[in-house]
Parts: structure tokens; sequence; C-alpha cells
């Protein structure tokens, strides 16, 4: 079955944008989280969506956002872009219970702030 | 707080030599631990969990609760080994949240 579904794959911003990016989870998942990768921090969970539900939440300032869908489908929204918020945007869908279920990970949407 | 720590950024070896990628974690608590693998240009994929117990492409990994580690290791590397290799813990309350390691680079050179 088809995995882990990012769009766009890349896409570059203005400082002061505000950028929209989605992730389609494996069909029957739903848990979405998403991650944000960069070469200094490395990954790092934003936040996690279950049945439309935000349930955990990272150590992100509130410019970061998301939402999930009746269909599990998730998006996240950046607004007031900055330059250090340029990073590859990581989505991760399981079936959503306790321990015990495999998170599968999408190739991801390259965001650059220029 | 939780914390998964991979002490070596890079890790460079010969083929066929063993290989071990160090990971240590914090939490108070029993987590699940794995191992996660980013080769180039692929998408990060699970290679192992500790409630497995399996082993992945010869790769092993135990959990040592009393050390607090959860160390990657395989007897002979190969060429294709060479990737970004990630420690992540997921914590008691489960979910799909993972805390990662920043990783170590193993290559493996012919």
């Amino acid at each position: 079955k088809a995995g882990v579904t990012q769009t766009p794959r890349y896409l570059i911003k203005t400082r002061g944008q505000q950028v929209t990016l989605s992730c389609s989870p494996i069909s029957g998942h739903r848990s979405v989280s998403w991650y944000q990768q960069t070469p200094g921090q490395g990954l790092q969970f934003l936040f996690e969506y279950f049945s439309e539900t935000q349930r955990n939440k990272g150590n992100f300032p509130g410019r970061f956002s998301g939402r999930q869908f009746s269909n599990s489908r998730s998006e996240m929204n950046v607004s007031t872009l900055e330059l250090g918020d340029s990073a590859l945007y990581l989505c991760a869908s399981s079936l959503g219970g306790q321990n015990g279920n495999t998170i599968y990970f999408g190739e991801g949407s390259w965001l650059t702030v220029v | 707080a939780q914390r998964v720590t991979q002490p070596e950024k890079l890790l460079s070896v010969f083929k066929g030599a063993p290989v071990e990628l160090k990971c240590n974690y914090s939490y108070s608590g029993s987590p699940e631990l794995f191992w996660y693998v980013q080769y180039s240009r692929q998408r990060l994929q699970l290679l192992l969990r500790h409630i497995s117990r399996e082993s992945i492409k010869g790769f092993t990994a135990d959990l040592n609760k009393g050390e607090t580690s959860f160390h990657l290791k395989k007897p002979f590397a190969q060429e294709e080994d060479s990737a970004m290799y990630y420690c992540a813990l997921r914590g008691l309350s489960g979910y799909s949240t993972l805390t990662f390691g920043k990783g170590t680079m193993l290559l493996v050179s012919p």
C-alpha cells in the first residue's frame, strides 16, 4: 500500500510569509505527527494528531500549528516565517494506539525561507 | 525530561569491520527504543525496535536498562550500510511521539 505522502516536496518562501504543508498518512492510520529536521537541531517533534485532536505538542512557538481532517490527512502551517524555519519537515503516521505501533515517515517537505 | 544521546557524529570503518553505534538515553521509566536509518535520498525508515529483539540486515541492538543504553551492532559492515542512523525513544505515554538523538553517519569504505 502507499506510504506516507507529503506535498509539496520543495518550496521557497520569503520571510514574513506563511506556508501550509500537507500529509496523507498510510491508509488506516489515524495518528499523524510532524517533525522538523535541521542540521543543527536534528529531528524535533512538533505535534501529533489523532482522530482530529491534537494529543501531544512539542516545544515550538505558536506560529507553528496543525490540524487533522476526518480522513486522517493532516496539514501544518507556519505563519510569519523566519529564516530559521528553513528545514525539512517530516510527517509520520501510525495506527495510533499506545506502545507497539510502528511509526512510518514520509519523504518530507523541504522549506527554504529567504 | 527525556533525552537521547548519540555521542558520535561520524563513524568511519572498512568493509568487514565490526560496527557499534552508541546510543544512551535518559528517561524516568521504561521507554520503547528504536533505531531508524536514512539512506541517501531515501526516507527515514525503522531498522530495529527493542521489543522485537530481532536482527535486521545483520544489525542487533540490546536494551541495557542499567546503563540506559541501546547500542546498535553489526559484526561485519557492508558498503551498503553507509547511511545516517538515528536512535529514538518513545515514552510511557506511547502515542506516536519520538525523541531522537542527533544521529550518527556511518561510512563504510571498501
